[in-house]
């Protein structure tokens, strides 16, 4: 089974930075995705990390640290539109592709 | 438009009646897969189909709810006898078959139950 655990919310400044993170137990770990979701909208691809260290994609960076089942997503120069759930998400693997999601983390950026 | 489409996008119906989603994948996606999703919660996996075979069936929520992808292209979602709880939105994603692609989803159907 898959244990994940990510702060259920977190509030910052607009402009500031903030990191989300998430802490997983999966069997069979084979990466992990982060997908932002709009209220009431689909979640969207953010990124997908499987070796350790960090992936900058403009202002987001995913991190990744496989020995300690850890992962970070960090939003810079925050801004209003970055209010939304934060989905961390292991891949698992085995024969068949079954992505898991935690609860998500409810990220609110104010002026 | 070239993406992951569901229709209906709501849902409202009456406790005991059957419904029905159906899911459109991008065209070369192989991989469907189908979420549910409740209000402060992530998706939670349902089941998926890898062209027209459905591999993995077993988290599907109780034998009311089945999955079928006739011709490995649009899937169907149905559930019967709905109960209040069965209110969420169902999410509907694909992907291809490689190692690291990308799930795309799709905009949900959200059922309400009364």
């Amino acid at each position: 089974g898959q244990n994940i655990d990510q702060p259920t919310e977190m509030t910052a400044t607009e402009g500031a930075i903030v990191q989300i993170n998430c802490t997983y137990q999966t069997s069979g770990f084979n990466g992990l995705f982060w997908y932002q979701q709009h209220a009431g909208e689909a979640p969207t691809f953010l990124s997908y990390n499987v070796l350790d260290g960090l992936e900058e994609k403009g202002r987001f960076s995913s991190f990744l640290s496989r020995s300690k089942g850890y992962s970070y997503l960090l939003l810079k120069e925050l801004q209003m539109k970055d209010s939304a759930s934060y989905l961390c998400g292991p891949r698992v693997s085995g024969g068949s592709y079954i992505p898991t999601f935690g609860r998500g983390t409810s990220l609110i950026v104010h002026p | 438009d070239t993406g992951v489409s569901q229709d209906p996008r709501h849902k409202i119906t009456k406790r005991g009646q059957n419904v029905t989603f159906r899911c459109d994948p991008i065209s070369e996606h192989n991989r469907l897969y189908w979420y549910r999703q409740t209000l402060g919660q992530g998706p939670e996996f349902l089941t998926y189909f890898q062209n027209e075979a459905q591999l993995e069936k077993s988290r599907l929520l109780s034998d009311r709810f089945s999955a079928e992808r006739p011709k490995g292209s649009f899937s169907t979602l149905e559930i019967q006898r709905t109960e209040q709880g069965d209110s969420a939105m169902y999410l509907c994603a694909s992907r291809t078959s490689g190692v690291a692609d990308t799930q795309y989803f799709g905009p949900g159907t959200r059922l309400t139950v009364l």
